[in-house]
């Protein structure tokens, strides 16, 4: 089991809907950060939030918004989203250096009708 | 495209035979790199990782090795096992202080019985 937990593990929702994705980690990590992947193809990172502060943000529709409540938390808002944005969506948390191990959790699949 | 390639898509190795996968980059600044293993319908699960001040740091059954001089990272699985039947990633961080990760396009390993 990862320490990295998501929630849900699968969504469907319709391109009017508004969703959250949920992250959680209790490994005392400062550094936490957003990636979609898309199928066969490697992760591509999305947001990053270092002490709790956006640090990076690799030029994503505003139809997503990052949410970082706590050290332990970190949310990604959904609104409007379009069918080319079905992925799997993965949290990964580090310790809080730019060159530390990231570790991932499991994502949550989502389908966009 | 990234960095960070690999020189085959798939490797098909025999059980309890060695495994080597293999990853180029081309960022002489790169300092810090990291080795994941993404099973079916799961996050990336780090393995090993090796900063630019080393040429091989070995784990469990597992052994990174770091040439800067071409510019090329491999990953040695002794003994694989069927388990370790993945798509394994290579990363690495540019040493620019940032906290991305740049991903190659991943290898898949499948383990003949």
């Amino acid at each position: 089991d990862t320490e990295v937990t998501q929630t849900p593990k699968h969504l469907v929702m319709g391109m009017t809907n508004k969703k959250s994705l949920k992250c959680e980690q209790h490994m005392g990590h400062r550094a936490m950060y957003w990636y979609k992947q898309k199928a066969k193809k490697p992760p591509e990172l999305m947001f990053v939030y270092s002490y709790e502060k956006l640090s990076i943000n690799e030029s994503v529709p505003s139809r997503f918004s990052p949410e970082c409540p706590n050290s332990s938390l970190l949310n990604l808002h959904l609104h409007a989203l379009q069918p080319e944005d079905s992925a799997l969506y993965l949290c990964a948390s580090s310790p809080g250096l730019p060159a530390d191990p990231q570790h991932f959790g499991d994502g949550t699949r989502l389908s966009i009708l | 495209g990234e960095s960070v390639g690999l020189h085959l898509p798939t490797l098909s190795v025999q059980e309890g035979d060695n495994s080597i996968i293999n990853c180029a980059y081309s960022n002489s600044a790169s300092d810090y790199f990291i080795w994941y293993k993404q099973e079916s319908g799961k996050g990336p699960q780090f393995i090993i990782d090796i900063r630019s001040n080393m040429d091989k740091r070995q784990g469990q059954r597992v052994t990174v090795l770091l040439n800067k001089t071409v510019k090329h990272l491999s990953l040695q699985i002794a003994a694989t096992q069927p388990g370790d039947s993945a798509v394994y990633f290579c990363a690495e961080n540019r040493g620019d202080s940032s906290y991305k990760l740049i991903f190659g396009s991943g290898t898949r390993l499948l383990v003949r019985p």
